[in-house]
């Protein structure tokens, strides 16, 4: 059963334009709700992330919005580049053992 | 600090064959985590510790094994090898607790069991 499910699998954005990646969650002791940014052949790196007792949190061109009574939380990224281009994974995780769940991923593309 | 790392990045095992993949962290985290990676599957985790001798199965922890005698390292043990074991496999290492919990990953280990 996933704990946490992201949408879309694959999404392609031109430079320039806003990527947008989306998750959804049941449990409501998810209490840290992570994004972290993937490119091939490296390990996963923690991107930005946010505790529930906020609806937005912005560094720099990206952007946690999260809406706790949908239990919903989504990722945008501001005039993509191409060097954005990996895959994002949501996830959340609980208090005290903090382990995380991760959503299954997508992969974005800016085209130039 | 070199972070996490991970040996070795490549391996292929035939079935039946074990293998150990080492994982050393030099943050003085206290908890690490072993996580497989699968395409279109995002991460599962395997087992995880929150400190030298002290471990916990994950969610998929079948065919696998795990100790952690010191704080830097975890390694993960596979015995049997099946060809279900074919994965990217990534050690993750965090300070824990309930304030921060970022999990810094290493670069992985791609296995193939042939």
């Amino acid at each position: 059963q996933q704990q946490v499910k992201q949408s879309p699998q694959s999404l392609i954005v031109q430079k320039g334009g806003i990527s947008i990646i989306n998750c959804a969650y049941e449990n409501t002791a998810f209490d840290y709700f992570p994004w972290y940014q993937q490119f091939p052949g490296k390990g996963p790196a923690l991107l930005i992330a946010i505790r529930p007792d906020v609806s937005e949190k912005k560094e720099g061109r990206f952007t946690i919005s999260f809406n706790k009574s949908a239990k919903q939380f989504s990722l945008h990224i501001m005039d993509s580049q191409p060097g954005d281009s990996a895959t994002y994974f949501c996830a959340a995780s609980m208090s005290p053992l903090g382990r995380l769940y991760f959503g299954r991923g997508t992969q974005l593309t800016v085209w130039p | 600090n070199a972070g996490v790392t991970q040996t070795p990045k490549f391996r292929i095992l035939k079935i039946g064959q074990s293998m150990t993949l080492q994982c050393t962290q030099d943050m003085n985290h206290n908890y690490m985590y072993w996580y497989r990676q699968d395409p279109g599957m995002g991460l599962k985790l395997i087992y995880y510790s929150v400190g030298a001798g002290i471990t916990d199965k994950g969610e998929v922890p079948n065919g696998y094994n795990v100790s952690r005698s010191t704080t830097e390292d975890f390694p993960l043990r596979l015995e049997l090898a099946a060809p279900s074991q074919t994965s990217v496999y990534f050690c993750a290492s965090s300070y824990g607790g309930t304030l921060y919990n970022e999990q810094f990953f290493g670069p992985g280990t791609r296995l193939t069991v042939l």
